[in-house]
C-alpha cells in the first residue's frame, strides 16, 4: 500500500513567489521521520530537509521549511522566494523508526517549474 | 568530500546479458539502499542492507536480480539475464540507521536493447 502521497504531478510558479508542495503520509508507527529531496534535471538526488515525528517545531533550512501537521498526517514543503534554480522534481519520503524495518519510501514526486 | 560513488554511470547492454552495478557507500555508513527510478513507477526500493546483511529485498525480482555487500565498502546489484523492461536509473544511497537521511549516488542509467 502506498504510504506517501504527492497529489500535484506538476506546478508552475512565478519567480519570487512562495511555493507549497503537498505531501501526506500514512503510518501507524509513532516514531518516524519525513524527508524532502530535490532532483534537478541533472538527475542527482539532493537532501533538503528533515522532520521527526516528535519534533515540536517545524523544520527550517534556509528558504525551505516543512509545514508539519501531525494530526492530518501532512508534511508540506514550503519554498520561500522561489528562484529559477528551484525548477526540479521534488520527492517526499518517510522512514519508520523500527530497527529492522526502517526503509525509506518515496512519493511519486512533484515537478516544479519556476517561471521568469 | 564524502560521497556515494556508483559505477558505471551509464550502461547499454543487449537483452540476455549480465549487468553488474557497483556502489561505494560513504565511509562509516552502515545502511545501503538500492532504488530503481522509472517514469512510470517513480523511485522503487529494491533492497537495503544494514551492516552488510540484507534487511529487505522484497522489491526485487528474485529470479533475475541479486544484491550483495561483499564488504563494507562495496555493494553490488546484478541483473542476469537483463531484459528491456529493466531499463531505468538505478540509485544507491547510504546512511545510518534510525530516522536519518540517506545520501544518494549519481545513479547508473541502464539501457537494455
Amino acid at each position: 500500500a502506498q504510504k506517501i502521497t504527492q497529489t500535484q504531478p506538476g506546478m508552475f510558479v512565478q519567480e519570487k513567489e512562495a511555493v507549497t508542495l503537498d505531501c501526506t503520509y500514512d503510518t501507524s508507527d509513532p516514531s518516524y521521520g519525513l524527508f524532502w529531496y530535490k532532483q534537478p534535471s541533472s538527475g542527482e538526488m539532493i537532501f533538503l530537509i528533515y522532520q521527526g515525528s516528535y519534533d515540536q517545531q517545524n523544520a527550517t533550512e534556509g528558504r525551505y521549511s516543512l509545514n508539519f501537521q501531525k494530526a492530518r498526517k501532512s508534511a508540506n514543503l514550503v519554498i520561500s522566494a522561489s528562484q529559477l534554480g528551484d525548477s526540479a522534481m521534488y520527492f517526499c519520503a518517510m522512514r519508520e523508526g523500527r530497527e529492522r524495518d526502517d526503509k525509506i519510501i518515496f512519493g511519486k514526486g512533484t515537478r516544479l517549474h519556476i517561471l521568469p | 568530500d564524502a560521497r556515494v560513488t556508483q559505477t558505471p554511470r551509464h550502461k547499454v547492454t543487449e537483452m540476455g546479458q549480465e549487468v553488474t552495478m557497483r556502489c561505494q557507500p560513504i565511509l562509516g555508513h552502515n545502511t545501503v539502499f538500492w532504488y530503481r527510478q522509472t517514469m512510470m513507477q517513480g523511485l522503487e526500493l529494491l533492497a537495503y542492507f544494514r551492516n552488510r546483511a540484507p534487511l529487505d529485498d522484497s522489491g526485487m525480482p528474485k529470479d533475475r536480480f541479486s544484491a550483495e555487500m561483499p564488504d563494507a565498502t562495496l555493494a553490488t546489484l546484478k541483473i542476469q539475464p537483463s531484459e528491456p523492461r529493466d531499463s531505468a536509473v538505478y540509485f544507491c544511497a547510504s546512511g545510518l540507521g534510525g530516522m536519518t537521511e540517506a545520501f544518494f549516488g549519481q545513479g547508473t542509467r541502464l539501457t537494455v536493447v
